[in-house]
């Protein structure tokens, strides 16, 4: 039973426009979601992170929001830039225990 | 500050050996999580550590163990290798209150392959 999903295995864009990248969670009781990027032969590294008590939240060229009745959230990222290309990771997690990661979106940025 | 650091980068066994994964945390995190991540896949939950204690283990068989030792740093042992255990195996750590954690930091992945 994956909890956190990501449907989309690949993403495709072209330089300069924007990539949104979904991400659909079944357990309601996740309060803290968090997206993270992985290039190849690396460990995933940290991007953005938004509390179920909010719906917004922005750094930089990078958007999370969050839809708690629809369970579910969203990376927005404009504008793409080609070293945007990796694999993303959603992520959720009950009160900071456990985080549970879905299979990840392979994004490509195409200059 | 340093991050968080594994070894070995790469560790080749054959089948039925045992491989032990070591990670150091980030200083002042006291949780760790170990995570696999087989080809193609994405990361699966194998463990997470706190204060010593196993808090949490994944959908993974007895045969995948561990511990946290009392500076924090963590090792994973794989008993009865399999060929499907090649993979990347991630620690991350995380400055846990018991209530909200803030986010993982991962080290570089430990490279598995098993022959």
């Amino acid at each position: 039973d994956q909890q956190v999903k990501q449907n989309s295995p690949s993403l495709s864009v072209q330089e300069g426009r924007i990539s949104i990248l979904n991400c659909d969670y079944t357990n309601s009781m996740f309060d803290y979601f968090l997206w993270y990027k992985k290039y190849p032969a690396e460990g995933p590294t940290f991007l953005i992170s938004i509390s179920s008590i909010k719906d917004k939240n922005e750094d930089g060229r990078f958007t999370v929001f969050l839809n708690k009745s629809a369970k579910h959230l969203s990376l927005h990222i404009v504008p793409s830039q080609p070293g945007d290309s990796a694999v993303y990771f959603c992520a959720a997690s009950v009160r900071g225990q456990n985080f549970v990661f879905g299979p990840g979106t392979r994004l490509s940025v195409l200059p | 500050e340093a991050g968080v650091t594994q070894s070995p980068t790469h560790l080749i066994k054959t089948r039925g050996q045992q491989a032990t994964l070591r990670c150091s945390p980030i200083s002042g995190h006291t949780s760790v999580y170990w995570y696999q991540q087989a080809l193609g896949l994405g990361l699966q939950f194998l463990l997470w550590y706190d204060e010593g204690e196993e808090r949490n283990r994944g959908n993974f068989p007895p045969r995948f163990s561990g511990r946290q030792f009392p500076n924090y740093s963590s090792e994973l042992n794989v008993n009865a290798l399999e060929l499907e255990d090649s993979a990347l195996y991630l620690c991350a750590s995380s400055l846990y209150s018991g209530l909200v954690s803030g986010e993982l930091f991962f080290g570089e992945g430990s490279r598995l392959t098993v022959l």
